[in-house]
């Protein structure tokens, strides 16, 4: 299976901030990764899929770049509906794996 | 707009099984695959299987193969999730998951994008 691994696991930002999440694949997955927020009590929200196309609606302070086994999410200008916990997703090959989530926390 | 709806959440003793339904709209049911995604309390995310709801074909995660078994109706438009022999870690939350569209090229099998809330699954004795 291909382990994803994500880095921090968990930060604290301020209100403004602009930050970013790592994520790495145990090997090549080619673009084929996405990421996805989590709000407590909610399900999932897929933000970027093709490691940096975003979803229909995201707003482009949601940013992704990465290839082959490096990955970041960057986010621009934290609000408060953006405190949540993110994770990223490899669809290159079975089984489906997720990273473990980061948290982002208000400092 | 897309939705994907879940029946409520089930209270189930160690041994017994689950079923869990997820009714889509707003898509035509049959082009798109649907996963199952389970999030155990506190933890992360778990990809559990697919479904092709056209023909009913089905991959498991190994971890749950023998254990759980993927159908849908489509006249109804939606896919049912059975897990049975349950023990207590499967407490969890399951997701349905909307999948990539059937005519997309095949390196997007595993592409999913829209979640249905969630069904809470809570195994104790």
């Amino acid at each position: 299976d291909i382990q994803m691994t994500q880095s921090p696991s968990s930060l604290s930002a301020s209100v403004g901030d602009r930050i970013t999440i790592t994520c790495r694949a145990s090997q090549g997955i080619n673009n084929y990764l996405a990421w996805f927020q989590q709000i407590p009590g909610k399900a999932p929200k897929s933000l970027i899929y093709d490691a940096s196309t975003l979803q229909s609606g995201v707003p482009s302070k949601f940013s992704g770049s990465g290839s082959g086994t490096d990955f970041t999410l960057t986010i621009s200008n934290l609000q408060p509906e953006d405190f949540a916990t993110y994770y990223c997703q490899q669809y290159n090959s079975y089984p489906v794996t997720f990273g473990q989530g980061t948290k982002v926390e208000i400092k | 707009q897309v939705q994907l709806v879940q029946s409520g959440a089930e209270v189930k003793k160690p041994g017994a099984s689950v079923k869990v339904s997820c009714k889509s709209s707003g898509y035509i049911f049959t082009t798109h695959f649907i996963h199952w995604v389970r999030q155990a309390p506190g933890l992360g995310l778990e990809w559990m299987g697919i479904m092709n709801p056209t023909g009913g074909s089905t991959t498991y995660a190994q971890k749950f193969q023998g254990r759980v078994i993927m159908t849908r109706d489509t006249s109804t438009s939606t896919v049912y999730m059975e897990l049975s022999s349950l023990k207590s870690d499967d407490t969890a939350i399951y997701y349905c998951v909307r999948g990539s569209d059937s005519s997309w090229p095949w390196n997007y099998y595993y592409y999913i994008d829209v979640w249905g809330k969630g069904t809470t699954v809570t195994v104790s004795s």
